[in-house]
């Protein structure tokens, strides 16, 4: 298995542009998260799906973020516009989500800088 | 919701020593206690976890302890080397979110050779 695959890498962009990142979960997994990771505020989670489904998107700072889960192998975190702050590594993870208790498999990361 | 609190936020070892982090957490109903290992520029990584059926885990050189009683649940590290030298994340589900998990602030841990 190639793991939680995420793209790109690395996003270098402008204060006002649309960024989107984008995530492919492990085949199999239910369950998907997006995490932003700061040295200020640490790794914070902002929305998780099961099932496809948004469950708890309490951590979205605000309406400029936003996220889809159009099917179980393919899922969008979307930044517009974008701002300075936002700059930070976005981590997408999955897991199987057998009961309540499973290891979450974490993606290599999108490092965002917003100019 | 679940809170997680980790402590210390750094600690500094000479290699050989054991290292212990330490972690609380609020909602009784928690059952699954992980920990990720990131080192610097990778991805956080599962090291070891913990269910809430047994007081202690081990694998080689790492251990984790839950005292539920207590609410706390603790890593240790013997014998450490410089390769162990990353943050740690200790995490918690809390008893009314499914698959999700609150993340303790992170433990910076170094190992001086």
């Amino acid at each position: 298995d190639a793991g939680v695959i995420q793209s790109p890498r690395h996003e270098v962009t402008e204060m006002g542009q649309e960024v989107t990142l984008r995530c492919k979960p492990i085949s199999g997994h239910d369950y998907l998260f997006w995490y932003r990771q700061t040295m200020m505020r640490g790794l914070e989670l902002l929305i998780y799906f099961n099932n496809n489904v948004p469950i708890d998107d309490s951590g979205m700072p605000e309406d400029r973020f936003s996220a889809k889960m159009p099917n179980a192998s393919f899922s969008t975190l979307k930044i517009q516009p974008s701002e300075p702050r936002d700059s930070a590594v976005y981590f997408c993870a999955s897991s199987l989500g057998v009961g309540r208790q499973d290891t979450q498999y974490f993606g290599p990361g999108t490092r965002l800088t917003v100019l | 919701g679940e809170n997680v609190e980790q402590h210390p936020s750094t600690l500094s070892v000479q290699e050989g020593d054991s290292a212990v982090i330490k972690c609380t957490y609020s909602d009784s109903a928690s059952n699954y206690f992980p920990w990720y290992k990131q080192e610097l520029g990778k991805r956080p990584q599962l090291i070891i976890d913990i269910r809430s059926n047994v007081g202690e885990k081990k694998d080689q050189r790492i251990a984790v302890t839950l005292n539920k009683t207590a609410k706390h649940f603790s890593l240790h590290i013997t014998e450490t080397q410089p390769e162990d030298s990353a943050v740690y994340f200790c995490a918690a589900p809390g008893g009314t979110s499914y698959g999700k998990l609150t993340f303790g602030q992170g433990t910076i841990l170094t190992v001086h050779p």
